[in-house]
């Protein structure tokens, strides 16, 4: 059972356009959110977070965004460059309820296409 | 600036040997956790450490045990290994209510 959903395996994008990322979460109790990157060979790395008090946080061309009510969040990367070629794994964790345990989605391959 | 350093980085295995994965954080984190990733799974939580002294199940302990040797090192031990057990393997520390830092994973094929 999947708390944390990323629906879209791989996402293929022209350079300069925007990357959306999506991210979904079932348990309710979630109360911080992040994004780490992965290239191959390499550790997953922080790209930006979120806690649920808000709904926006921007971060240079990365940009994080929460909806609630609908246990959504995406990750929007505006222009998107061929540089950002990775994986991106959304995360969230409960703080308060589970210590800093980070609990992670599947995982989504993003390329983008010069 | 090491970060988390992982040792090692590729480990072949024939099943029932067993192993230890090693794992040291400079940066003075309290808190230490191992993840495993595989395709389509994403990375589930084996064990973790919130401090030194303590550890503690995650998602998916079955087949691994873990010693928090002192605030720096975290080691995951694999007693007996699996062919399902193949995976890539990462370490990683954080302050209490922190982001992550990773290290750069343990490769494990058991044949």
């Amino acid at each position: 059972d999947q708390q944390v959903k990323q629906n879209s395996p791989s996402l293929s994008v022209q350079e300069g356009r925007i990357s959306i990322l999506n991210c979904d979460y079932t348990n309710s109790m979630f109360d911080y959110f992040l994004w780490y990157k992965k290239y191959p060979a390499e550790g997953p790395t922080f790209l930006i977070s979120i806690s649920s008090i808000k709904d926006k946080n921007e971060d240079g061309r990365f940009t994080v965004f929460l909806n609630k009510s609908a246990k959504h969040l995406s990750l929007h990367i505006v222009p998107s460059q061929p540089g950002d070629s990775a994986v991106y794994f959304c995360a969230a964790s409960a703080i308060v309820e589970y210590g800093n345990k980070l609990v992670f989605g599947a995982g989504t391959i993003l390329r983008v296409k010069s | 600036n090491a970060g988390v350093t992982q040792t090692p980085k590729f480990q072949v295995l024939k099943t029932g040997q067993s192993m230890t994965l090693q794992c040291a954080q400079d940066m003075n984190h309290n808190s230490m956790y191992w993840y495993r990733q595989d395709p389509g799974m994403g990375l589930r939580l084996i064990y973790y450490s919130a401090s030194e002294g303590t550890t503690d199940k995650g998602e998916v302990p079955n087949g691994y045990n873990v010693s928090r040797l002192n605030k720096r090192e975290f080691s995951l031990r694999l007693e007996s290994a699996a062919p399902s057990q193949t995976s890539v393997y990462f370490c990683a520390s954080s302050v209490a209510m922190g982001g992550y830092t990773f290290g750069s994973g343990t490769r494990l094929t058991v044949v």
